[in-house]
């Protein structure tokens, strides 16, 4: 069972802190990582995608990978209370036959604090 | 702007009577993909188009189908919904299958009374 997991939270952040968000997969061979921002009753909105190991930077976000523990993780500075969202993880799966599709995790709902 | 279009985007049917949910892209993509997800889950994939090559995910029920008419357009059909389909249904679209980035829509709200 090729699964994304992260912790639902909530997570609540003090305004002007950072936030970490984390989500750990199962496909060793996934490549292909990225963040999504999801407003209640919107659609996600891309962030971040990585596809190296270590850190890639975007503004606020960084996005970070460790393709040997299997971890992704998105970093946002200088939390902003526009920020307070659910974080969706997908990752890029693989079987025997290519890429089977985007896995997504069920979200981080993060609330920033005013 | 270039764009994906979901219509409509709230949709309202009877338990039972077929439905269909329209998607439109101006990003001249080759993928389009259709997620269902309900509220608190991970958007789940039920099939998508890889030019006219169509790839039904395993477990997509068969109450569920798709067309592609041109590169622009893909419809979701649902032949006779269930109070379980009740959902948002979310239409990507990617330059490449699957490793280039997806881009969504605004979703179609379902709800099945």
């Amino acid at each position: 069972q090729k699964e994304v997991e992260q912790n639902s939270g909530p997570l609540s952040v003090p305004e002007g802190a950072i936030a970490s968000l984390n989500c750990t997969y199962s496909d060793r061979v996934s490549q292909s990582f990225f963040w999504y921002r999801q407003y209640s009753g919107k659609s996600p909105e891309l962030i971040m995608s990585i596809y190296s190991n270590g850190d890639k930077e975007d503004g606020r976000f960084t996005a970070q990978l460790n393709k040997a523990s299997q971890y992704v993780s998105l970093l946002i500075r200088d939390s902003q209370p526009s920020d307070s969202a659910t974080y969706l993880c997908a990752v890029l799966m693989y079987s025997g036959g290519g890429a089977d599709g985007l896995t997504f995790g069920k979200g981080t709902h993060l609330i920033i604090q005013p | 702007d270039a764009m994906v279009i979901q219509n409509p985007r709230y949709q309202v049917t009877q338990f039972g009577k077929p439905v269909t949910l329209s998607c439109s892209q101006t990003l001249n993509h080759n993928v389009m993909y259709w997620y269902q997800q309900k509220s608190s889950q991970a958007p789940k994939l039920l099939f998508h188009y890889y030019d006219k090559d169509f790839n039904n995910e395993a477990d997509t029920p068969d109450n569920f189908q798709s067309r592609r008419p041109n590169t622009s357009f893909c419809f979701l059909d649902i032949r006779s919904p269930g109070l379980g389909d009740a959902a948002m249904y979310l239409c990507a679209t990617s330059r490449g299958q699957f490793t280039d980035t997806q881009y969504f829509g605004p979703g179609t709200r379902l709800t099945v009374l």
